[in-house]
């Protein structure tokens, strides 16, 4: 079981290019989320999708778009990259039992990504 | 509002001495779910544990071990026996409410250093 798959594991941008982080998960969970991890700020999410065909804004989505493809795939997308976007992006996804409480979540490998 | 704090930032430790991170959460639900996770210098995220608000029984997992006490509003994490495997960042999460089919975000703390020397 590959669990929660991330690519790019590296990538460096210039200001203004764009670029799609991709993300799937082979576990049939139904949540995905995006997290971003900076020194001293801990994680915070980006954007999650709490069931295919459905996204919701997290703490920090502004410069970010997202797509929940199908139940196994969530992308990350960044239109026009900012130095304030150099970070660790972590996917991540959980799946809540029916009538039970949340489970945890499992996360990718993480993408450090650059913005120069 | 919701929050989980940290308030160690850093602990650095011989190898063999016990430790203990302080995690303490703040939430109105009665119902939530706490998490530990683990993140070693080579990035990844590791679940460690997970405890819902209605079980406050301790848990031990060999080195490891969990006191979660709703009284005081925490769920603090102890490593006995420190090894240098266990040097790394630990994170403390918080998730509230249950409703079928609507998973709710994970609240994190800021994390604990956590330094093993030999």
């Amino acid at each position: 079981n590959a669990g929660v798959t991330q690519t790019p594991k590296f990538q460096v941008l210039k200001t203004g290019q764009s670029m799609t982080l991709q993300c799937a998960q082979d576990m049939n969970h139904n949540s995905m989320y995006w997290y971003r991890q900076d020194p001293g700020m801990g994680l915070r999410l980006i954007y999650y999708s709490a069931s295919e065909g459905t996204t919701d804004k997290g703490e920090v989505p502004n410069g970010y778009n997202v797509s929940r493809l199908n139940k196994r795939e969530f992308s990350l997308r960044l239109e026009s990259a900012a130095p304030s976007q150099t970070s660790v992006y972590f996917c991540a996804s959980s799946s809540p039992l029916k009538r039970r409480l949340n489970t945890e979540a499992f996360f990718g490998q993480g993408t450090r990504l650059t913005v120069v | 509002a919701q929050k989980v704090t940290q308030a160690q930032t850093e602990i650095s430790v011989v190898e063999k001495e016990d430790v203990t991170l302080d995690c303490v959460y703040e939430t109105r639900d009665t119902t939530y779910y706490l998490f530990w996770y683990k993140q070693p210098p080579s990035g990844e995220l590791v679940f460690l544990i997970r405890r819902n608000s209605f079980d406050e029984q301790n848990e031990i997992s060999g080195r490891y071990s969990w006191n979660f006490q709703k009284s005081t509003s925490s769920f603090n994490f102890t490593i006995t026996a420190s090894q240098v495997v266990d040097s790394a960042v630990y994170f403390c999460a918080l998730s509230e409410g249950v409703w079928a089919g609507n998973n709710r975000k994970l609240i994190w703390g800021l994390g604990t250093s956590l330094a093993v020397n030999p």
